[in-house]
């Protein structure tokens, strides 16, 4: 598509269920990222694909938060049993490759409310 | 672990007045500092990108600077307008290719 597209824009869920947010980047965007934003504050790393292939997931806060791009184009950020502190902005953004002199180009978000 | 600094948090100019934002970085494996410009309520979008030693960027009144033996990245808007009132993100990243920001320098140019 032209540009990253992000859904659900937003998300009410209640404490203890699953959520699953999804990202469709720039057509031919080989690199694929996912961060969280709360309000104010910067982007913070979640993780991050080459094609398919996971590269670092160290930002992921723990085994509840779980991402995939089974197919190399659409990534999918899952959340199991989501708890109040998951509220957040939930942004992903995508890049031609991997190497750092390309910039990212960023999804409008999906806002997640955690009741 | 990966930090990135900016400096000031927020800045409060009046309209016309030149600006500089700091962001530091950690200077060893160093691969590309990016610049984004964030509107509340928007995404977040590209400035520059800089990879070299000494590089310079510049996008009409907004220029940026690179030092990578020291680890900082200078950001500076001449005549600051009302327009130019956003948060100002910096990004780091290593070879590895993950991308790290700041906090951001939240600034305001009153009229």
């Amino acid at each position: 598509g032209a540009g990253v597209s992000q859904s659900p824009r937003y998300k009410v869920t209640k404490r203890g269920q699953d959520v699953a947010l999804r990202c469709d980047p720039i057509s031919g965007h080989v690199s694929l990222y996912w961060y969280r934003q709360a309000l104010g504050q910067g982007p913070e790393f979640l993780t991050y694909f080459n094609y398919e292939a996971q590269q670092d997931k160290s930002g992921l806060p723990n085994d509840r938060f779980s991402a995939e791009r089974p197919e190399g184009s659409i990534s999918t950020l899952t959340i199991q049993r989501t708890e109040q502190r998951d509220s957040a902005m939930y942004r992903c953004a995508s890049r031609k490759q991997g190497a750092g002199a390309n910039v990212l180009t960023f999804g409008a978000g999906s806002r997640l409310t955690v009741l | 672990i990966l930090n990135v600094e900016q400096s000031p948090q927020s800045l409060h100019v009046q309209e016309g007045d030149s600006t500089n934002l700091t962001c530091s970085f950690p200077s060893s494996n160093f691969y590309a500092l990016h610049w984004y410009r964030w509107e509340t309520a928007k995404s977040p979008e590209a400035l520059f990108v800089m990879t070299l030693n000494g590089d310079e960027k510049k996008k009409g009144q907004i220029s940026a600077t690179l030092n990578t033996k020291e680890g900082y990245s200078y950001l500076y808007i001449k005549g600051s307008q009302p327009e130019d009132s956003a948060t100002y993100l910096c990004a780091f990243s290593h070879q590895g290719g993950k991308l790290i920001f700041g906090q951001g320098t939240e600034l305001s140019v009153k009229p």
